[in-house]
């Protein structure tokens, strides 16, 4: 199966500062969506982007889009220790609906 | 690589009706397991994580008795649609971790519901 890329593949940062996620695909998409996953847990939905989309923004979340380039970027403003986790994109694409992973940034943020 | 399976692949069934599918991990033991929905171009929701053993944790807003999971074995884990509904319709999929990479989700390739 296809599969986009996210990097970093790893992210360390200080509390406070911000985290930038960047994603990449390869098929053409309807939306794309980040997910965070907390060690050995589900997938939980952050936020979904739509291909007509350029920029959404929840809370701290900010995410790009950029069609063009096959690119995607989240943002974490003012990262906290709680979003210690892994980011996924995950993008919707193909007319059999299948699901397309990244293979996740694994950001640490120390308090 | 590790392999899972759902079945059935898709199921139509009548208003009130129970609908039973089946997640299985084909090569590896998976420790824990998770049920997902996705509505049409949508998110995936995470419904419940179930551990082999014990009984499955539900995500708030999940009805644990409308949407009975099981998690009997390393290999096998059910989700049943207790008297299914048409807003029941949705594509749900799991996945499983094993004890070696708790890390790594694998994913099934989903199960399309229709209450008519």
């Amino acid at each position: 199966s296809q599969q986009g890329e996210e990097d970093p593949q790893a992210l360390s940062i200080q509390e406070g500062e911000n985290a930038t996620m960047n994603c990449s695909y390869k098929t053409s998409i309807n939306n794309l969506q980040w997910y965070r996953q907390n060690s050995g847990r589900g997938l939980v939905h952050l936020i979904l982007i739509r291909s007509n989309e350029r920029e959404k923004h929840s809370g701290r979340l900010r995410v790009t889009l950029d069609t063009s380039k096959k690119s995607s970027s989240l943002l974490i403003t003012a990262s906290r220790a709680a979003d210690t986790a892994s980011y996924f994109c995950m993008n919707y694409g193909g007319s059999q609906g299948n699901l397309i992973f990244g293979k996740g940034t694994k950001l640490s943020v120390k308090p | 690589g590790a392999v899972v399976s759902q079945h059935p692949s898709r199921v139509i069934c009548k208003s009130g009706t129970s609908v039973k599918i089946e997640c299985r991990s084909l090569d590896f033991q998976a420790t824990t397991m998770f049920w997902y929905r996705q509505f049409p171009k949508k998110s995936l929701m995470l419904m419940a994580t179930s551990n082999e053993g014990s009984k499955a944790t539900y995500e708030q807003g999940v009805e644990k008795d409308k949407f009975l999971i099981n998690h009997a074995s390393l290999t096998l884990s059910t989700l049943t649609v207790t008297s299914a509904h048409p807003e029941d319709s949705s594509f749900y999929i799991c996945s499983a971790s094993g004890l070696a990479d708790q890390e790594t989700q694998y994913f099934g390739p989903g199960t399309r519901l229709l209450v008519l």
